[in-house]
């Protein structure tokens, strides 16, 4: 199957910091890349919808300057949380999907703790 | 309101069987997704279901009825690793993926 990795997987960070996470299909291009927030014992919450080229479509309540996505190219989409706090701590997942693709290809995940 | 429902935790037997079921309400059904998440790691694909029936895959099966708005994940022979979440999520008419909150299966010797 399609691989997705993520960079990093785990980081720690002061409050305040800004911090940056890459997703990339590393064998298929992925015109459409979703960013998932997970809390321990619950479900996946969408965060944002990217298509390759334009503007994400962030999910109701999820604040666009705090989570800055930009999605420069077919196989790479970028997260970044700025002026972090430790409730932004939380698991970050990545997936892709192929245009024609039935799929969601998920990235391993990114552990952020803010302290 | 969209609303996807599974039982919170379940628990099984080595060697046995086991059946998650899935019930949903969705704007629109453009197919539904299992998925298998490990404590700590991202969520894996398991099956995909579009038509009624049953989808066979190794040790694995899933059932849909889109008239019932209902599904179900068969593990057979179960096996200590297969412990873990096990997510279902149907994909609605903007083709976006709705998640339940996950089935946390325990396998016990």
């Amino acid at each position: 199957g399609a691989v997705v990795s993520q960079h990093p997987s785990r980081v720690i960070c002061k409050s305040g910091t800004s911090v940056k996470i890459e997703c990339r299909s590393l064998d298929f291009q992925a015109t459409t890349m979703f960013w998932y927030r997970q809390f321990p014992k619950k479900s996946l919450m969408l965060m944002a919808t990217s298509n390759e080229g334009s503007k994400a479509t962030y999910e109701q309540g999820v604040e666009k300057d705090k989570f800055l996505i930009n999605h420069a190219s077919l196989t790479l989409s970028t997260l970044t949380v700025t002026s972090a706090h430790p409730e932004d701590s939380s698991f970050y997942i990545c997936s892709a999907r192929t245009l024609a693709g039935n799929e969601q290809f998920f990235g391993p995940g990114t552990r952020l703790t803010v302290l | 309101g969209q609303n996807i429902d599974q039982p919170t935790e379940m628990t099984a037997t080595e060697g046995a069987i086991v059946q998650i079921n899935c019930t949903y309400q969705t704007s629109g059904f453009n197919g539904l997704f299992w998925y298998q998440q490990h404590a700590g790691e991202a969520p894996t694909f398991l099956s995909y279901n579009v038509l009624d029936g049953l989808e066979e895959k190794g040790r694995f099966s899933s059932f849909l009825s889109r008239s019932k708005g209902y599904s179900y994940l068969l593990l057979k022979e179960l096996q200590m690793k297969d412990s873990a979440s096990y997510l279902c999520a149907v994909r609605d008419s903007n083709y976006q993926l709705i998640w339940g909150a996950g089935t946390k299966l325990i396998i016990k010797p």
